[in-house]
């Protein structure tokens, strides 16, 4: 079966650190660039950050950029997102989902064909 | 503030059409990307409903349909019911800010 499966969420202090992970299993992982997507509470989609296959090029959000940082264990067909310096802002449901197509010289991501459950990632004291 | 533009809500009795617009700009919908909308049901993931524009994956109803036209898409959803009762996201990619997303629609069928 064709599937995403997150882990790693939970409560962490303003100032913190948390890795998500996220296991593919169904498909040939190493084919195709993986993304984040999160979702605060009530509010709305918001996409965070992209890889490509290899684990080459990444993209971030601005939200997020130089506090998160996104990877791959193809061996292992997992994803990650390594989270520091969380603020109260961060605190939403951590979607890991594979785009259709991407592009690894502008960032482009076509739409998302297969999404995970979701983590959820508290930040608060 | 999203950055693509959706109306908060819409509604509808059983049976009828509704439709959820999605208003972008020249930096991103109409600079051509395509436009992606998907369905979340309460407590889910959300669920890939239309891609590039009009294309329905297998399994979606063809009561749903989405189209473009310069710098906003539509969905359509006909012959409503009540399980389509959920959140409506549109999603296109900006040259300048990557994958956004439309801040999300609340179907409710009266």
């Amino acid at each position: 079966e064709v599937q995403l499966l997150e882990s790693g969420g939970g409560l962490v202090q303003p100032g913190g650190s948390l890795r998500l992970s996220c296991a593919a299993s169904g498909f040939t992982f190493s084919s195709y660039a993986m993304s984040w997507v999160r979702q605060a509470p009530g509010k709305g989609l918001e996409w965070v950050s992209a890889i490509s296959g290899s684990g080459g090029s990444t993209y971030y959000a601005d939200s997020v950029k130089g506090r998160f940082t996104i990877s791959r264990d193809n061996s292992k067909n997992t994803l990650y997102l390594q989270m520091n310096s969380l603020r109260a802002e961060d605190t939403a449901v951590y979607y890991c989902a594979k785009p259709s197509n991407y592009d690894i010289l502008t960032g482009y991501s076509g739409y998302f064909d297969l999404w995970g459950r979701g983590t959820l990632v508290t930040v608060s004291s | 503030q999203s950055v693509l533009t959706q109306p908060p809500s819409v509604s509808g009795a059983p049976g009828q059409r509704v439709t959820i617009s999605c208003t972008g700009s020249s930096s991103n919908i109409g600079a051509g990307y395509d436009v992606h909308w998907y369905q979340q049901l309460p407590g889910t993931a959300p669920k890939l409903l239309i891609y590039g524009n009009s294309n329905r994956p297998s399994g979606v109803p063809d009561r749903f349909s989405g189209s473009k036209s310069g710098t906003s898409a539509s969905l359509a959803i006909t012959g409503l019911q009540a399980e389509d009762e959920a959140d409506y996201y549109c999603q296109s990619y900006d040259s300048s800010l990557n994958v956004v997303f439309g801040g999300g629609t609340k179907l409710t069928v009266l």
